[in-house]
């Protein structure tokens, strides 16, 4: 199975700061057919998860422009600028590339 | 409006079966795969089944692989989730999730299945 690894587990910032998640695969995620799919989603406290970003760099509709994911291969970065409130929550990432699924254990934003 | 709404949730004792539903709405239910995920109380996110447009092929990881089996009616736009032989690690709250083909994008509020004598 591909594993996951994130960092950090929990992140402290202020309002306004950037924030920066890293995702690591154990192995390439690739897709022979040219495509990597690794996803990032933020799971709001109460709620169900929310995608933001596909393809590793892909912003889904209708989300904000402060966030921005970035990476290739095995290693990948999902950025936050200027974090606002409504970002606070646990961040996954996910991959189905390669079967089973999997995702990373989260991280957690809180405000500093 | 995309809509997923799951039911079926509830107690249940190790060993018995449980069957979840998930009733989708707003979009053409037929032309896309559709997935189950879990996530434990206070823990992550776990892929636990996902099914063809067609219902065709299914896919499973080893956790729960020949104890759940997933499922659709087309004609209902309604997803199932048969779980049998549940155990105490099956504890979680339940999400259906379309598939789109680059991303999983919309999920449903989720269903809690506890298992527990």
């Amino acid at each position: 199975d591909v594993v996951m690894t994130q960092t950090p587990v929990s992140l402290s910032v202020s309002l306004g700061n950037q924030a920066s998640i890293s995702c690591r695969s154990s192995q390439s995620l690739l897709h022979s057919d040219g495509n990597t799919y690794l996803s990032w989603y933020l799971q709001k406290p109460g709620q169900s998860p929310q995608l933001l970003i596909y393809l590793a760099s892909n912003r889904f509709s209708g989300v904000s422009n402060r966030f921005s994911g970035s990476g290739s291969g095995t290693d990948f970065t999902l950025k936050i600028s200027r974090v606002e409130p409504e970002d606070l929550g646990v961040y996954y990432c996910f991959q189905h590339t390669h079967l089973p699924y999997t995702f990373g254990a989260g991280t957690k934003l809180e405000l500093k | 409006e995309v809509q997923l709404v799951e039911t079926g949730g509830g107690l249940v004792q190790p060993g018995r079966s449980l069957k979840l539903s998930c009733v989708a709405s707003g979009f053409t239910f037929n032309n896309y795969w559709m997935s189950w995920t879990r996530q434990a109380p206070g823990k992550g996110l776990e892929w636990v089944a996902s099914i063809t447009n067609s219902g065709g092929s299914t896919y499973y990881p080893d956790s729960v692989k020949g104890r759940f089996t997933i499922s659709r009616d087309n004609a209902q736009n309604t997803l199932y989730l048969q779980m049998n032989s549940l155990r105490s690690e099956d504890t979680a709250t339940y999400y259906c999730t379309r598939e789109g083909y680059w991303y999983f994008d919309f999920w449903g509020p989720g269903t809690m299945v506890t298992v527990s004598s």
